[in-house]
């Protein structure tokens, strides 16, 4: 099973801030996914990268297949952006290893 | 398109009684899956199904039933619920392989008394 780590588990950031969450894993990959869930609970896909790096809005997920890493950015950082932040590996066939998240506040 | 829809958002069930939760998509997806959320660990796979009439297990399958009769709807069925099954449970369909995006319904908060 592919081990997967997030860093930090809480950020505190102020409003305008730039935000980098880490991931990395244990075992090489075909795809990792970043994915948000808001206070509400629901869970929304937000990138699915294999190589280099993706942008959407303010959003930027990079990978580092070599060094089996991951990262997310978010952009002059606003209060809607507090949500958690999860990182998903691929684990055998169909199935998907979840980190356990990165909380994130952003104060006004 | 409603894309998954999950019922009930809220559930009390005594130990030992039984319950379904309901989950369907209409993206015609093949993959579908259940996960367990608890505090402190990662989504963790229940059971999962890449096409109607196929089933498999995930990492936590125990007290867990699953079927696929047709495309679009994938219950999960606890036959004896134990406090241990208190949980938030969320289902997601795909396309089916490891390079295509999940849904996921809004989820189901199960608490087991």
């Amino acid at each position: 099973k592919n081990e997967v780590e997030q860093s930090p588990q809480n950020l505190t950031a102020q409003e305008g801030e730039f935000i980098t969450i880490n991931c990395s894993y244990s075992v090489g990959i075909s795809a990792l996914h970043w994915l948000q869930q808001h206070p509400g609970g629901g869970i929304v896909s937000l990138f699915m990268l294999s190589s280099g790096k993706k942008k959407h809005g303010r959003l930027i997920a990079t990978i580092n297949i070599q060094e089996k890493h991951s990262s997310l950015h978010i952009t002059a950082s606003h209060p809607r952006d507090s949500a958690v932040y999860i990182c998903a590996v691929p684990w055998g066939n169909e199935k998907l290893t979840f980190g356990t998240g990165t909380r994130l506040t952003i104060i006004p | 398109n409603a894309g998954v829809t999950q019922t009930p958002k809220f559930q009390v069930l005594k130990t030992g009684q039984s319950m379904t939760l309901q989950c369907a998509q209409d993206m015609n997806h093949e993959y579908m899956s259940w996960y367990r959320q608890d505090p402190g660990m990662g989504l963790r796979l229940i059971h999962y199904s890449v096409g109607a009439g196929i089933t498999d297990q995930g990492e936590v399958p125990n007290g867990y039933n699953v079927s696929r009769s047709t495309t679009e709807d994938f219950p999960l069925r606890l036959l004896s619920a134990a406090p241990s099954q208190t949980s938030v449970y969320f289902c997601a369909s795909g396309k089916g392989d490891n390079n295509s995006p999940l849904h996921f319904g809004n989820g189901t908060r199960l608490t087991v008394t």
